[in-house]
């Protein structure tokens, strides 16, 4: 079983809809991470928590919100997608500085 | 504040060739450093991780990257590419200390050629 487990992998939906993107880690994690990679941007940090009552906005925060529902869980919402929030989403964790962090497989959004 | 540049966001080398990609950061302070790859439709794995120790970094693959002080760099090599080398390759950067915040370059898309 995957580390970082990202639902749903893939999806679709239209421009005002609400959206949540879902993180699940069983790697005992404090960190936890999301990004988004656009083509020829690498990936721009959303949003990081470092524990359960611990949220930081990271630098691309506007038109997203998250919430750390336990330790283990980090869901990212779009309130009302727009069409440039189209990306691939990565949800990732850490446990410090000189430590790697480890990656989900993505979440692929299209907003049409 | 750190930033990351990576020097080609398209890479082609034939198989057996020496791969080279090319990393410079800026950083303030002393910075830790990573090479990360994705491969198609997966998230990113991590490669190798400079942390202060040797300067010369072994990863897996058969890759490793030198951090290099007087230059800011921390380039990336593998003496023979194989075909399996195929993948985009993302180096980043994160403080010495305080908030483990990874800054990502643009990535460089290395492909293999027969």
């Amino acid at each position: 079983d995957a580390d970082v487990t990202q639902t749903p992998r893939n999806r679709i939906t239209k421009t005002g809809k609400r959206i949540m993107l879902e993180c699940s880690q069983t790697k005992g994690h404090d960190r936890m991470y999301w990004y988004r990679q656009d083509p020829g941007l690498g990936l721009r940090l959303i949003y990081y928590s470092f524990d359960v009552k611990d949220i930081n906005k990271g630098e691309i925060s506007d038109g997203y919100s998250v919430s750390r529902q336990a330790q283990a869980k980090f869901s990212l919402s779009l309130e009302s997608a727009i069409p440039n929030q189209t990306a691939l989403y990565f949800c990732a964790t850490g446990t410090g500085s000189n430590q790697p962090q480890h990656f989900g497989d993505g979440t692929r959004l299209s907003i049409l | 504040a750190q930033s990351v540049t990576q020097l080609g966001s398209h890479v082609s080398v034939s198989e057996g060739a020496l791969v080279l990609l090319r990393c410079n950061y800026s950083s303030s302070v002393p910075p830790y450093l990573f090479w990360y790859v994705q491969y198609p439709n997966q998230g990113l794995q991590l490669l190798l991780k400079y942390t202060s120790a040797a300067t010369l970094v072994k990863g897996i693959n058969g890759f490793e990257a030198e951090f290099k002080k007087s230059e800011t760099s921390f380039h990336l090599t593998k003496p023979s590419a194989h075909m399996s080398d195929a993948a985009e390759y993302f180096c980043a950067v994160s403080k010495f200390q305080g908030a483990q915040k990874l800054v990502f370059g643009q990535g460089t898309r290395l492909t293999i050629n027969p």
